[in-house]
């Protein structure tokens, strides 16, 4: 089945700076990765996915590049900003797998002032 | 709010005591999902439902664990003689249908004492 890997654990960054977190894949059938953000206490939400027919996506200071011969896939955070601390969640899925998500385990931004 | 509600936020049980949880999706929503979070982890994905067809349970999830979705539209999670190890935050998602974004609800978060 598939198994999705993501690194770093943790990550600070100086705010402005820009902030890169990467996820690996291994099923070659997936085709549908999203990216979840998590503050404090509160619930996943979805800031930006992107289909397997695509390289990129950008949607302001977020991007989201995908690398499907290597299977691999990153979020782009530019200019970081303080409410941009979080945990950030990758995940997978694909026809095959009925597009069940396969989660990350996380990764802990934290946006030094 | 016309997203995906959960009831209750928060609750707290003895050992041994049965819990059941409410997930209210998106109405138009025909996939259900529910998950399990525990700190510093990523979503653990439990069971799911197509409409009110459960497709598919986590071979994790444990015979005290049962979900229904009888009319393909709430949820119902129930825990059957709770232990210390099954707390933690219960997530629902729904999504339009396989493959589109999914939605979280705030969560139910269980405390077994």
């Amino acid at each position: 089945g598939e198994n999705v890997e993501q690194h770093p654990s943790t990550l600070s960054v100086q705010e402005g700076d820009s902030a890169v977190i990467k996820c690996t894949y291994s099923d070659s059938a997936s085709n549908y990765f999203p990216w979840y953000k998590q503050e404090l206490g509160k619930r996943p939400q979805l800031i930006i996915d992107i289909r397997s027919n695509v390289g990129e996506k950008k949607d302001q200071r977020i991007a989201v590049t995908l690398n499907k011969t290597a299977k691999h896939f990153s979020l782009h955070i530019t200019e970081t900003q303080p409410e941009d601390s979080a945990v950030y969640f990758c995940a997978a899925s694909s026809e095959d797998s009925n597009y069940q998500l396969i989660w990350g385990a996380g990764t802990k931004l934290i946006i030094k002032p | 709010d016309t997203g995906v509600s959960q009831d209750p936020r928060h609750k707290i049980t003895k050992r041994g005591q049965n819990v059941t949880f409410r997930c209210d999706p998106i109405s138009e929503h025909n996939r259900l999902y529910w998950y399990r979070q525990t700190l510093g982890q990523g979503p653990e994905f439990l069971t799911y439902f197509q409409n009110e067809a459960q497709l598919e349970k986590s071979r994790l999830l444990s015979d005290r664990f049962s979900a229904e979705r009888p009319k393909g539209s709430f949820s119902t999670l129930e825990i059957q003689r709770t232990e210390q190890g099954d707390s933690a935050m219960y997530l629902c998602a729904s999504s339009l249908d396989r493959g589109a974004e999914a939605f979280f609800g705030q969560g139910t978060r269980l405390t077994v004492v």
